[in-house]
């Protein structure tokens, strides 16, 4: 089936210490989506990339990175873990047109030790 | 700004009672409106769109541009129907969705 695959699911981590997030999607779609979902939060955008074309969200903070090395693919780079940065990671997908659906994946838990 | 407000954060009904969940927005011009739903253990996932103007697993949803509004209704809950619920905005110039804050729906048998 077509879809949005996160891994690992479950990611845990040392306070200081890099961590890459995987997603990747058979759905050849455009648009590929970062969100940090905190406990009784709403989904928050963090970047996202139209093709190549990357759009980072004016309060995302530089500990946060991420590469689209080809459609399928994009990854979410945390260079330097803080306790605060542990979260549900939300990849998400989009063909890029007016009024079309996100897909999203299952998402990764991020927990910091 | 931009904004997406869900005002319940629970909300809970017996099965077969009428349920609507409140949504409102902030946005100028003609946005675009969906609902998605996150059930127990699964992703987030569409359940309806308002250009659609189609009618999902019963629920509904009406575009109310003087109110501001998009709320989501079902005239009779069923228990399957218990999950997260979040209003989601989308600006027509960006690819860019912007969520409410979620509700949770509880239906008891």
């Amino acid at each position: 089936d077509a879809m949005v695959i996160q891994n690992p699911r479950y990611q845990v981590t040392q306070f200081g210490k890099p961590v890459t997030l995987s997603c990747s999607q058979t759905l050849n779609h455009n648009v590929m989506y970062w969100y940090q979902q905190k406990s009784s939060q709403a989904p928050k955008l963090l970047f996202h990339y139209y093709d190549k074309d990357f759009n980072n969200e004016a309060d995302t903070p530089d500990n946060f990175q991420s590469r689209r090395p080809n459609t399928s693919f994009c990854f979410l780079d945390i260079r330097s873990p803080g306790l605060g940065d542990a979260a549900m990671y939300l990849c998400a997908t989009a063909k890029g047109l007016a009024g079309d659906q996100q897909f999203f994946g299952p998402g990764t838990r991020l927990t910091v030790l | 700004a931009q904004r997406v407000t869900q005002p319940e954060k629970l909300l809970s009904v017996f099965k077969g009672a009428p349920v609507e969940l409140k949504c409102n927005y902030s946005y100028s011009g003609s946005p675009e409106l969906f609902w998605y739903v996150q059930y127990s253990r699964q992703r987030l996932q569409l359940l309806l769109r308002h250009i659609s103007r189609e009618s999902i697993k019963g629920f509904t949803a009406d575009l109310n541009k003087g109110e501001t509004s998009f709320h989501l209704k079902k005239p009779f809950a069923q228990e399957e129907d218990s999950a997260m619920y979040y209003c989601a905005l989308k600006a027509p110039e960006t690819d860019k969705l912007i969520f409410g804050t979620g509700t949770r729906l509880q239906v008891f048998p």
